[in-house]
């Protein structure tokens, strides 16, 4: 079973860019799989924020469109996530999951441990 | 964008017994419905897939059912594990999945 761990600061300050990684072990990064990123908050609950193919290809929530980046690097089994511009309401836990792609593969499985990320100056 | 209403908030329930949790769509979903699992400290786990397909490692008696807007969980002869927060996620509106707001299912 394919292995997911979130990595990235705990700690970002308002307006910057909060990036986070996922590194993907016992199984492959490529072989037709999705990569998502959703976040989980007391206010918001859980939110899924974008999915990167393998092969790059990206697919976003309009309502964070303007603000998100996912990339892949299949040398380093590694999928990232760039936020810009947080703001406190950014606050959550992020976690990285295989899935998320239409109807087709639309549920999320496995999921990362998760990692908190706070926004504070 | 596909607003899921789950209820209860709270479910106390005696191990033992069953459970049925409802979740319900703002616009029809079809079956492209998921359930998840969260315990204290973890990620979500999936469940359930496609509105009644249980996903691996979790017995027979946790079932999905229902299409268009309203859907149900239902545990039987619930054991103490059993008691988590369920999700519901639906995936029929790309790219604008959404999840309900949770379950909690404790014990009487």
């Amino acid at each position: 079973q394919v292995q997911l761990q979130e990595s990235g600061p705990g700690l970002v300050k308002p307006s910057e860019t909060l990036s986070l990684t996922c590194s993907v072990s016992r199984g492959s990064i490529s072989d037709g799989n999705y990569w998502a990123w959703i976040r989980q908050s007391p206010g918001k609950g859980l939110e899924w924020l974008g999915t990167v193919y393998h092969t790059g290809t990206t697919y976003y929530n309009p309502s964070l469109q303007t603000r998100i980046t996912l990339a892949v690097d299949t040398s380093k089994r590694q999928v990232s996530l760039r936020l810009k511009s947080v703001t406190a309401s950014d606050s959550a836990v992020y976690y990285c999951a295989r899935g998320g792609f239409h109807t087709s593969w639309g549920w999320f499985d496995p999921w990362g441990q998760g990692i908190l990320v706070t926004v504070a100056s | 964008e596909i607003v899921l209403t789950q209820s209860p908030a709270t479910l106390s329930v005696s191990p033992g017994e069953s459970a049925t949790l409802s979740c319900r769509a703002s616009q029809s979903v079809n079956t492209n419905l998921a359930w998840y699992q969260q315990k204290p400290g973890q990620a979500p786990r999936l469940l359930i897939f496609s509105a009644s397909t249980r996903a691996p490692g979790f017995p027979a008696r946790f079932s999905g059912g229902g299409s268009g807007t309203e859907f149900t969980l239902t545990i039987r002869s619930l054991q103490s594990e059993d008691f988590a927060v369920y999700y519901c996620q639906q995936y029929n509106d790309w790219p604008r999945y959404t999840f309900g707001q949770g379950t909690k299912l404790e014990i009487k």
